[in-house]
């Protein structure tokens, strides 16, 4: 069965970078994009961007360029969103999630990683 | 940018009740690209519905779909337990894509 396993919860200091991974199983992993979605803390998802996952070509929704990076590694089925220069305004739960096929949906969702920015 | 506004914000009703959700878009959503998904605390979103009425697979038929252009509406037949949740329209038809605030359907 299709699954994204998320890496685990990350507590980081103003300024300092973090790397979310997303392991996918249960299909083949460059069928199918995988985007990043943010949910701050009580409030409403809001779509990142996605990374196609045959040829590793990343789009960016406006709000999260610079900063934030999306990567893949096909070896091991895994997709990456790193975020440099942390702001506390970043704390929030990030989800990747599997594009359908064909129309952009989203059809499997990892169960998130929380990442808290505090000093 | 498609702005997705959903209402009411919260619906309170009783198990066993009809809930009715909608989801209005600033623009026309391309082919009804328009998904549903649900929300419960702590857990990723689960889609319900994609292209404004297709069931995704495993979801139970008192969940539906309907709606084109502008106007879609998600209907919960009769509520079980398990269905008090957040619910969030979606829109795929066109980048950036974007995500209704969500409805709250909470227990009376």
């Amino acid at each position: 069965q299709v699954q994204l396993v998320q890496s685990g919860s990350e507590l980081k200091m103003p300024g300092a970078s973090v790397k979310v991974s997303c392991k996918a199983s249960g299909y083949t992993f460059t069928r199918n994009a995988i985007n990043w979605v943010r949910q701050a803390p009580g409030q409403g998802l809001e779509w990142m961007g996605w990374i196609t996952t045959n040829t590793g070509n990343p789009t960016y929704a406006q709000g999260f360029t610079g900063r934030f990076v999306f990567s893949l590694d096909t070896s091991v089925s895994t997709a990456y969103l790193q975020i440099s220069s942390l702001k506390a305004e970043d704390t929030a739960v990030y989800y990747c999630a599997r594009d359908a096929p064909g129309p952009d949906y989203f059809d499997y969702w990892g169960q998130g990683t929380l990442v808290t920015v505090s000093s | 940018e498609i702005v997705l506004t959903q209402s009411p914000g919260t619906l309170s009703l009783s198990p066993g009740e009809r809930a009715t959700l909608s989801c209005r878009a600033s623009q026309s959503v391309s082919s009804s690209y328009l998904a549903w998904y649900q929300q419960k605390p702590g857990q990723a979103p689960r889609l319900l519905i994609y292209g404004a009425s297709s069931r995704a697979t495993g979801i139970p038929d008192r969940f539906s779909g309907s709606g084109s252009g502008t106007d879609f509406t998600l209907t919960i037949r009769r509520l079980e337990p398990e269905d008090f949740a957040v619910y969030y329209c979606h829109q795929y038809g066109s980048s950036p894509l974007t995500f209704g605030g969500g409805t709250k359907v909470e227990i009376k």
